[in-house]
């Protein structure tokens, strides 16, 4: 059974501080989605993360993918309050199905 | 170009009464399916579809029927609402961009209430 974990679930942190959200799952995939969901609203892409070793970047935020270690991050840099939402990583599987990991919700306080 | 369109966006139902959660989308997506979202769980999938008159369940199907008859429509019925029904339920369609690489759209959702 596929499995998607996430970590923290809950990130409070300073504006301009770094930290990085840890999205581990369970068997082998080859795509990886990060989106991003403000309150009340929909999911939001941010990016998608095809091979091992992809790093993407936007902003103040960086996603890389770890195939062999089934492991997915999302740095954050320099923290402001606009990025204060949940994050959600999710493995696509069998085609075209997502599981998703449960959330990170972030609180960016000045 | 709408996307993905959701309705109603907020919904009140009685226990044992059923409805049904409209999905339409614009972008000629051959892939649909419904997720629901409750605290602290992420999102689940509840049904799927890779084609008109083609469906199957995904980790929570049960209590929710699908049916889809053209590329543009997939609604989600509830046969007899339950409260552990009570979530958020969004829809997404999704198209193969190239070979592995699926690009999903998600509607705005839907937040059932059943008492």
């Amino acid at each position: 059974e596929l499995k998607v974990e996430q970590n923290p679930l809950f990130l409070s942190m300073q504006e301009g501080k770094n930290y990085t959200i840890y999205c581990n799952y369970s068997t082998t995939s080859d795509r990886l989605y990060w989106y991003r969901q403000d309150p009340g609203k929909s999911l939001e892409s941010l990016f998608v993360l095809l091979s091992n070793g992809a790093v993407k970047q936007e902003g103040r935020l960086m996603a890389s993918l770890d195939t062999k270690a089934r492991l997915s991050t999302l740095h954050i840099t320099a923290a402001v309050h606009d990025l204060s939402a949940t994050y959600f990583c999710a493995v696509g599987y069998n085609t075209d199905k997502l599981i998703f990991g449960t959330g990170t919700r972030l609180q960016v306080f000045p | 170009n709408a996307g993905v369109t959701q309705t109603p966006k907020f919904q009140v139902l009685k226990t044992g009464q059923s409805m049904t959660l409209q999905c339409a989308q614009d972008m000629n997506h051959e892939y649909m399916s419904w997720y629901r979202q409750d605290p602290g769980m992420g999102l689940r999938l509840i049904h799927y579809s890779v084609g008109a008159g083609i469906t199957d369940q995904g980790e929570v199907p049960n209590g929710y029927n699908v049916s889809r008859s053209t590329t543009e429509d997939f609604p989600l019925r509830l046969l007899s609402a339950a409260p552990s029904q009570t979530s958020v339920y969004f829809c997404a369609s999704s198209s193969l961009i190239r070979e592995g690489f699926y690009g999903y759209t998600f509607g705005s959702g839907t937040r059932l209430t059943v008492v």
